[in-house]
């Protein structure tokens, strides 16, 4: 069965490094996501991608952030300058269509992010 | 807020029972979909069942969903050890909305 598959599994960064988080959505679908869920939270949405570009994001998704869709297969996150407050697993999604619109949205294995 | 909530928090069962989790949200919905999160894992997508639906079978899970009452559940049969879990309910178009979840334990 196809899957969104994510790496790295697990990476440490120091304080104020660039982190690059790396995703290959299933290969029919045309919606992206970044979720990421803090140890012992919820799951929260971060941003959705559509079309070559944002089409939603939340109020975590600040100008530290930014995503990518360098090529035809993957899908990046991007954090400039990371903070210990974004120690936390990160998780790409994709779908066919919108959820709304009755479309399973699949995650990946999640990237754990620890900032040091 | 569409946010959801899954009731119980925790709940602990003996193999072979079946285990029984709720999930309430606030707004009108398209669809909601059930998750299931293993400790430190990704999210793994169980059923989706939509607004017009009352009721949905896989396997071993059965989800129904009352519009009216902004509810949903999801019955696990003859729970296996390997069901210990988190579970999930999220609604949402491009944006899900995830509750804090239920922590389901099966216990051999």
């Amino acid at each position: 069965e196809p899957e969104v598959t994510q790496t790295p599994s697990h990476q440490v960064t120091q304080m104020g490094q660039e982190v690059i988080l790396r995703c290959v959505p299933i290969s029919n679908h045309l919606y992206f996501y970044w979720y990421r869920q803090i140890l012992g939270q919820k799951v929260e949405f971060l941003v959705s991608f559509y079309n070559n570009e944002i089409s939603e994001k939340s109020e975590i998704f600040d100008d530290q952030f930014s995503v990518e869709r360098p090529d035809g297969s993957n899908f990046t996150l991007k954090i400039r300058s990371t903070k210990l407050e974004d120690s936390a697993m990160y998780f790409c999604a994709s779908s066919v269509g919108q959820g709304n619109a009755g479309n399973t949205i699949y995650f990946g294995e999640g990237s754990w992010l620890t900032v040091v | 807020s569409q946010q959801g909530e899954e009731d119980p928090q925790a709940l602990s069962i003996q193999e072979g029972e079946n285990a029984t989790m709720n999930c309430s949200y606030k707004t009108s919905i398209n669809n909601l979909q059930w998750y299931r999160q293993n400790s430190g894992r990704g999210l793994v997508h169980l059923i989706l069942i939509r607004s017009n639906e009352r009721e949905k079978h896989s396997g071993r899970l059965r989800v129904t969903l009352d519009t009216s009452k902004k509810s949903s559940s999801l019955l696990i049969t003859a729970s296996r050890a390997a069901d210990t879990a988190s579970y999930f309910c999220a609604q949402g178009a491009q944006k899900l909305v995830f509750g804090q979840g239920t922590r389901l334990t099966i216990n051999p």
